[in-house]
């Protein structure tokens, strides 16, 4: 049974500041994992993706991976209120498909 | 073009109405998807196409009828539908490789069963 775990949050953050989103996940042979951003009634947009284990940066977005511990996490540097979503993380199958986690919500306080 | 289209954006249909969702793409996507969202909850597979067949079916009620007409267009037909049936229904695309960058997704059709 695949899972892809993360803290449904609320996860609430003063502007500016770094916010840290986690997610594991159990199956050990996946290799594709994604970060999607979500506002309410709106469908997801992709942020990151990584499949490498280690740091991927684009912009005040850090992806990082750890295959060892099953762990990938998500961080936002400077947050903005615009940044407030529900953040879910993905895991891409082998048949190339996305298992999706919970979400995580995030609210970035002004 | 790098969007994923989907019609109508908000449908209200009765118990027994027959309706479909379409969904469009022209960025050469290989795999298209049906995904069904709930309130607060994440987005679930119902249906993949790839190459314009079917290569998965997510143990989806009968009352769901998808259909790929060509490598662009992606039908959802319903009919006999449940209240429990209303949801967010994501229609995405992919390069349907190994190395794809993710899905891009559709706004969505809003359907509510009344």
């Amino acid at each position: 049974q695949k899972e892809v775990e993360q803290n449904s949050g609320p996860l609430s953050v003063p502007e500016g500041a770094i916010a840290s989103l986690n997610c594991t996940y159990s199956d050990r042979g996946s290799q594709s994992f994604f970060w999607y951003r979500q506002y309410s009634g709106k469908s997801p947009e992709l942020i990151m993706f990584i499949y490498s284990n280690g740091d991927k940066e684009d912009g005040r977005f850090t992806a990082q991976l750890n295959k060892a511990s099953q762990y990938v996490s998500l961080l936002i540097r400077d947050s903005q209120p615009s940044d407030s979503a529900t953040y879910l993380c993905a895991e891409e199958t082998g048949a190339n498909n996305l298992f999706f986690g919970t979400g995580t919500r995030l609210t970035v306080i002004p | 073009d790098t969007e994923v289209t989907q019609t109508p954006k908000h449908l209200v249909m009765g118990m027994t109405n027959k309706k479909s969702l379409k969904c469009e793409q022209h960025m050469g996507h290989r795999a298209m998807y049906w995904y069904k969202q709930k309130a607060k909850k994440p987005p679930e597979l119902m249906f993949v196409y790839s190459y314009e067949k079917l290569s998965i079916n997510e143990s989806v009620p009968s009352r769901f009828s998808p259909e790929c007409p060509n490598s662009s267009l992606l039908n959802l037909h319903l009919h006999a539908l449940q209240p429990e049936d209303s949801a967010l229904y994501l229609c995405a695309s992919s390069q349907g490789s190994r190395e794809a960058y993710g899905y891009t997704f559709g706004s969505g059709t809003r359907l509510t069963v009344v």
